[in-house]
């Protein structure tokens, strides 16, 4: 079964400190993986997608098909970085849905 | 450039009360329309998609309906609300298979 599992609710660092938000995904094909991030009082939008290999706001995540982890880093938090993080994955059909994990808030103190 | 939007904000309503929330996005044709519910501790779950008029496909069995009546019009209806219906819902747009672009969403509490 199609899955994405975020095993942290909470993640709590200082600021300056490295970050690694964690996902791992079940797909018995070759899925398309992405984050998403939502700010206080904002609404849920894209942060990063695997296949543009972009980093967006110091953060990076590299799929690895071996672990089935798609790891969201930053090596440097910063306090705007405190967020609720969903990972999630799509298949490449037509549908374009989505299958989320449970989230992790970030919280960057100061 | 393209905009979505939800109504209500808010909404209260008994255990056994009709349901309808609706979600319109403007300047787009055609989109794909997404529903997820987000509950407590449970992350975003899918609950309808619809990739044009008409076509609605369920992910998950529930008391819920959706319906896409115009192009770029989404409703999610329910005869007689439950309590665990109670959640946060979320429309979303995208141009087929690509990013999906999130409302601001409706919360529902159901009492």
């Amino acid at each position: 079964a199609q899955r994405v599992t975020q095993p942290e609710k909470l993640l709590s660092v200082f600021k300056g400190a490295p970050v690694e938000l964690k996902c791992n995904y079940s797909y018995s094909g070759s899925p398309e993986l992405f984050w998403y991030v939502q700010y206080s009082r904002q609404r849920l939008q894209l942060l990063l997608r695997h296949i543009s290999r972009e980093s967006i706001k110091g953060f990076t995540a590299d799929l690895n098909k071996g672990e089935t982890s798609f790891h969201l880093k930053k090596p440097f938090a910063q306090e705007e970085d405190s967020a609720m993080y969903y990972c999630a994955l799509s298949d490449f059909g037509n549908t374009g849905k989505l299958i989320f994990g449970q989230g992790t808030t970030l919280q960057v103190k100061p | 450039s393209q905009t979505i939007h939800q109504w209500p904000a808010t909404l209260v309503q008994p255990v056994g009360s009709p349901l309808s929330l609706e979600c319109t996005v403007e300047g787009t044709s055609n989109p794909n329309l997404y529903w997820y519910r987000q509950a407590a501790g449970r992350g975003l779950q899918l609950l309808f998609y619809s990739v044009g008029i008409g076509q609605i496909s369920s992910e998950v069995p529930q008391n819920l309906s959706a319906s896409r009546p115009q192009d770029r019009q989404f409703i999610l209806s329910s005869k007689k609300l439950l309590l665990s219906d109670s959640g946060f819902y979320l429309c979303a747009w995208s141009v087929r298979a690509g990013t999906q672009y999130f409302g601001p969403g409706t919360r529902l509490l159901v009492l």
